[in-house]
């Protein structure tokens, strides 16, 4: 089984309506992170959280907001949709203390489309 | 200025060839490198971390120039399944955010 898991792998979504991203990840890692990848502009930073009770803000957060349910689960919502939101997101864990602080673990992507 | 750039390529090259491939970052404070890879349509993987003394993965060598602030990576005796995408990515705070390049194509042709 994959350690970081994401649902829906692909949705197809209307302009205004609510949508949830979720990422799990049987790791036992305390830093989450969402990204998401545009052709052209690489991985861009959504949110990050390092435990439970810390949620931060990235480079691109407007519009979007999470939530850390658990240490295994960190969710995207984006409250209304938008064309330009249309990605491809990707949810990543990372344990600084394992010593490779640089490698981070990503899920399969969530293909969204927003009409 | 972005914190990361890379050249986008496309880089097509014959297997058996040597490519290499570098990447600029704005933060002279940066404080871990790394190389990660991405085939087509999947999530990025770490391909290696990049030392300031450099260091080499089999047929992989990457090196970081601080003064220019630029890591780079050389891929020898290229095959068929190197075709990807390789990402550049710096840490400017070790443990914080990472920012990651454009990533750099490459097609290895038989």
């Amino acid at each position: 089984d994959a350690d970081v898991t994401q649902t829906p792998r692909n949705r197809i979504t209307k302009t205004g309506k609510r949508i949830m991203l979720e990422c799990s990840q049987t790791k036992g890692h305390d830093r989450m992170y969402w990204y998401r990848q545009d052709p052209g502009l690489g991985l861009r930073l959504i949110y990050y959280s390092f435990d439970v009770k810390d949620i931060n803000k990235g480079e691109i957060s407007d519009g979007y907001s999470v939530s850390r349910q658990a240490q295994a689960k960190f969710s995207l919502s984006l409250e209304s949709a938008i064309p330009n939101q249309t990605a491809l997101y990707f949810c990543a864990t990372s344990d600084p203390s394992s010593g490779r602080s640089g490698e981070q673990y990503f899920g399969p992507g969530t293909r969204l489309t927003v009409t | 200025r972005k914190e990361v750039e890379q050249d986008p390529g496309p880089f097509n090259v014959p297997e058996g060839a040597t490519v290499a491939f570098n990447c600029t970052y704005s933060n002279s404070a940066s404080q871990s490198f790394f190389w990660y890879r991405q085939d087509c349509r999947k999530e990025p993987k770490l391909l290696m971390s990049v030392y300031s003394s450099g260091n080499e993965d089999g047929r992989f060598t990457a090196q970081l120039n601080r003064a220019s602030q630029y890591i780079s990576l050389l891929i020898r005796d290229s095959k068929l399944s190197d075709s990807a995408t390789y990402l550049c990515v710096v840490n400017p705070n070790t443990g914080n955010q990472f920012y990651f390049g454009t990533g750099t194509s490459l097609t290895v042709i038989p």
